[in-house]
């Protein structure tokens, strides 16, 4: 089945440090990717998605790119701010939908951003 | 606001009590998703509705039970609680085709 594997958290970084965190999956076919973020006391909110492979996502500062040779997915974001504090969710959409067309997810990590 | 509406945002109730929770699609969505997010266990999908059809199932215990109204909206209904079952509630919608969630802002559900 799918399955998506995310750095375990919490990561915890100074204010205008680089941001990393690890995502790698398991799929058939060609899923979509996309990165979930959670403020605290919200829902998730999509950040950004790539639907393809060498496909690059970005938003707010963050990128992730599409690496089908590597199964990964990757978050970057070079300078965080305290806003960013945050869980972040990477997750799978299968590419054949079908009837099964959930979203699955990692466990997520947990993003404190001191100033 | 999303467009995905969630009642009530908290809820705290005994053991052995059932309670139902509500959501409200974005307009124009067919599909909605349920999801249980728990400290142990992550964000867990229970089950999915598309167009009043139950389209596909997760970890969803038999206690807890689902449907799609004609109207789209969706309601969870959970009985027989135990203290595990205390989490946030996650309401999702999608278009038609799946692609493109848009989730609620969730329902906290206390079982004391």
């Amino acid at each position: 089945g799918n399955s998506v594997t995310q750095m375990e958290g919490p990561v915890t970084l100074s204010e205008e440090a680089f941001l990393t965190i690890n995502c790698t999956y398991t799929a058939t076919g060609y899923p979509s990717l996309f990165w979930y973020v959670q403020y605290p006391g919200e829902g998730l909110q999509l950040l950004l998605k790539a639907t393809k492979a060498d496909d690059k996502g970005s938003n707010k500062g963050f990128e992730a790119t599409y690496r089908k040779e590597t199964t990964s997915f990757h978050l970057e974001k070079g300078s965080v701010q305290v806003s960013d504090s945050a869980v972040y969710f990477c997750a799978l959409f299968p590419f054949s939908g079908g009837s099964n067309y959930k979203l699955t997810f990692g466990k997520g990590t947990l993003l404190t951003v001191n100033p | 606001d999303s467009g995905v509406t969630q009642t009530p945002k908290h809820l705290i109730t005994a053991t052995g009590q059932r309670v139902t929770l509500r959501c409200s699609p974005r307009s124009g969505d067919l599909s909605v998703y349920w999801y249980q997010q728990s400290l142990d266990q992550g964000l867990q999908f229970l089950i999915q509705y598309y167009n009043g059809e139950e389209r596909a199932k997760g970890n969803i215990l038999e206690r807890f039970s689902a449907q799609q109204f004609p109207d789209l909206h969706s309601e969870l209904n959970l009985s027989s609680l135990e203290l595990g079952d205390s989490a946030l509630y996650f309401c999702a919608s999608s278009p038609k085709g799946g692609y493109g969630y848009t989730f609620g802002s969730g329902t906290r559900l206390t079982v004391v």
